[in-house]
């Protein structure tokens, strides 16, 4: 399968730890995003890379919340202290660089679902 | 800001009739359109796009979506529904000539087809 793949699919923690979620984009995707999704809610931009550089970060993010993709290939989402409010589905997204005719769309992943006792 | 409305939580219809799920947006300048739809314990699935040209933009799955810029309404189509098309459908918008990439989606709208 050459989707994009997040890790874990499922996580459960307690109110104060630190997690880390994974995404592998398709490759050759030199674009890479986050999103959040709460119960009947759309997704939510968090935050988008161009190879290895942050170029948007919604206010959502935090200072709690940090994305990293150092070799612009797989990325990772770490939460800091979670809250229980943090509980959602957390997509990741990848695409390649849009063309002169307009942006490409943006390939989702499973995506991870965070619970937070 | 930008933003997009999807006025139905639910949409009911029944298999071989036409289906029409409601997108509106709010955007400054000219849109991009996207149509997503979600089925259970899976990733969001690309149905279509509008970036310019043509109001009338097929997708997959027989899918299409006309683009009003009048009503600014970005609304998705079939003719004739399928029970497999039972799912939750997303419309999505990002302002053109901005530079940013991030994705505006609406809240979602649940369709339902009965066989």
């Amino acid at each position: 399968d050459t989707g994009v793949s997040q890790n874990p699919r499922h996580k459960i923690t307690k109110r104060g730890q630190n997690v880390t979620f994974r995404c592998d984009p398709i490759s050759e995707h030199n674009r890479l995003y986050w999103y959040r999704q709460t119960l009947g809610q759309g997704p939510e931009f968090l935050t988008y890379f161009q190879n290895e550089a942050q170029l948007e970060k919604s206010r959502l993010l935090s200072d709690r919340f940090s994305a990293e993709r150092p070799k612009g290939s797989f990325s990772t989402l770490e939460i800091q202290r979670t809250e229980q409010g943090d509980s959602a589905m957390y997509l990741c997204a990848s695409s390649p660089k849009g063309v002169a005719g307009g942006p490409n769309e943006q390939f989702f992943g499973p995506g991870t679902r965070l619970t937070v006792l | 800001a930008q933003s997009v409305a999807q006025p139905e939580d639910q949409v009911n219809v029944a298999e071989g009739n036409p289906l029409t799920v409601k997108c509106t947006y709010s955007v400054s300048g000219n849109p991009y359109l996207f149509w997503y739809v979600q089925y259970p314990n899976r990733g969001l699935q690309f149905l279509l796009k509008y970036i310019t040209g043509d109001n009338l933009v097929k997708g997959s799955y027989g899918f299409e979506a006309e683009f009003n810029k009048s009503q600014t309404s970005f609304h998705l189509k079939k003719p004739s529904a399928l029970v497999s098309d039972s799912a939750l459908y997303f419309c999505a918008v990002r302002p053109m000539n901005t530079g940013f990439q991030k994705l505006v989606f609406g809240t979602g709208t649940r369709l339902l087809v009965s066989p």
